[in-house]
């Protein structure tokens, strides 16, 4: 079965520092993945998705994430965040074979100090 | 991106009571719709798929007559929990597929949630 793993649950970064957080999944074909951010009480709003072709993918508020088949990750970076990134993190997996849903990894609380 | 939107965002109700949720695709068409439930700090727990024109899949332990799904038309999609007690009480998510002829570069995009307490 397919599953995703984050395994850092809280990263605490400085304002203005990079940031780079983990994902990993497990699946024998090629996944389609995601990077979804949510605020506290909120849905979740799409970063950026990978489907085919360039490894490194731009999404909205300055994040990109890198696919690397050959670790099976799919990492979020941002090269300066900003206190209004603080929020939770979901990276997410699936295939397209008839009506299959995204599966979740357990999420990332990203934590901004000044 | 696509926006699906969720109502009520906030709803308090007595046990015993039932609670529709409705959520709609406001600029695209999606025949698949998704109901997830979030418990605080954790991450989303798919609870069923909704197909438009047909019944509902469930995911298992997830009580289909307690949590009702009809997906009427391309754009909305209602989960009413039926008799609903305090365990009840959750963050509700759904989601919305944005189709593509091939079928295969979709997105799920999600609406705002739905806070439910019941007393």
């Amino acid at each position: 079965a397919q599953s995703v793993t984050q395994p850092d649950i809280h990263i605490t970064v400085s304002e203005g520092a990079s940031l780079e957080l983990r994902c990993n999944y497990s699946y024998g074909a090629t996944p389609y993945l995601f990077w979804y951010v949510q605020s506290p009480g909120q849905g979740l709003q799409l970063l950026l998705k990978y489907f085919s072709g360039d490894t490194l993918v731009q999404g909205i508020k300055g994040f990109e994430a890198e696919f690397k088949r050959s670790q099976s990750s799919f990492n979020l970076r941002k090269p300066s965040v900003h206190w209004s990134d603080a929020a939770e993190y979901f990276c997410a997996v699936v295939t397209y074979s008839g009506n299959t849903p995204l599966v979740f990894g357990k999420g990332t609380r990203l934590s901004v100090i000044a | 991106g696509a926006v699906v939107s969720q109502h009520p965002s906030r709803v308090i109700c007595k046990s015993g009571t039932s609670v529709k949720i409705e959520c709609r695709s406001l600029d695209f068409q999606a025949t698949t719709m998704f109901w997830y439930r979030q418990f605080p700090k954790q991450s989303l727990m798919l609870m069923a798929t909704s197909n438009e024109g047909s019944k509902a899949t469930y995911e298992q332990g997830v009580e289909k007559d307690k949590f009702l799904i009809n997906h009427a038309s391309l754009t909305l999609s209602t989960l009413t929990v039926t008799s609903a007690h305090p365990e009840d009480s959750s963050f509700y998510i759904c989601s919305a597929r944005q189709e593509t002829r091939d079928r295969i570069q979709e997105t799920q995009y999600f609406g705002p949630g739905t806070r439910l307490l019941v007393l």
